[in-house]
């Protein structure tokens, strides 16, 4: 069975510029979250989509990050315009429905000069 | 706000060794409780977990986990670590009225031969 994967594996982007992440989950997982780490800071959570609705987005840290799920089966993160504080890394994780383990992928570098 | 501490940052150890690494957070309602761990080049793997039950978790390679209700802790151990252990450890929280997981800032581990 094929594990979360996400795409790109490293961004690299100028300021003002537009970036998008995409994550596929693993095949048959309704829960699917967005998490981001800062060099040196902890991992922390941005959003969770229950099949294509999102659930809780008490994470995302401004309007210039608009996240998507089509269909209910892989989502998109888009950051619009990047600034210099978004660099980090971008992971995305999934759980099956009703079930606490999430599975992260191996995550996006994002660097923005 | 709910929080999660990792106390060591970085720790050094030779092979055989023992293993205790800190976790401890901040919330009064029923947790789950995570240690992934993070191979250098690799993605977050799940470790370990508990939800309910005996206290004493045993996870993958022969670490195993303590949670102390009483002291909001649930510390790693591993009675003899190898060079293999080299990565990076963090603990997380998921508060049961959520889905969400809250990290701690990570321990990096290096083992040496």
């Amino acid at each position: 069975e094929a594990g979360v994967t996400q795409f790109p594996s490293h961004s690299v982007i100028e300021k003002g510029q537009t970036v998008t992440l995409r994550c596929d989950p693993i095949s048959g997982h309704d829960n699917l979250y967005w998490y981001r780490r800062v060099m040196g800071k902890e991992i922390k959570f941005l959003l969770h989509f229950v099949k294509e609705s999102k659930q809780d987005e008490s994470g995302m840290p401004n309007n210039r990050f608009l996240a998507e799920r089509t269909g209910g089966t892989y989502s998109t993160l888009k950051v619009q315009p990047a600034e210099l504080e978004d660099s980090g890394v971008y992971f995305c994780a999934s759980s099956q429905g009703g079930f606490k383990t999430q599975y992260f992928g191996p995550g996006t570098r994002l660097l923005v000069l | 706000a709910q929080s999660v501490s990792q106390h060591n940052h970085h720790v050094i150890l030779s092979e055989a060794a023992s293993l205790e690494l800190g976790c401890n957070y901040s919330y009064g309602g029923t947790v789950n409780l995570f240690w992934y761990v993070q191979y250098p080049g690799q993605h977050l793997q799940l470790l370990l977990k508990y939800f309910s039950g005996d206290p004493l978790v045993k996870g993958i390679k022969g670490f195993e986990a303590e949670f102390i209700k009483s002291k909001f802790s649930f510390n790693l151990r591993k009675p003899s670590v190898q060079w293999s252990d080299t990565a990076e450890y963090f603990c997380a929280v998921n508060p049961s009225n959520t889905d969400k997981l809250i990290f701690g800032t990570g321990t990096r581990l290096q083992v040496f031969p």
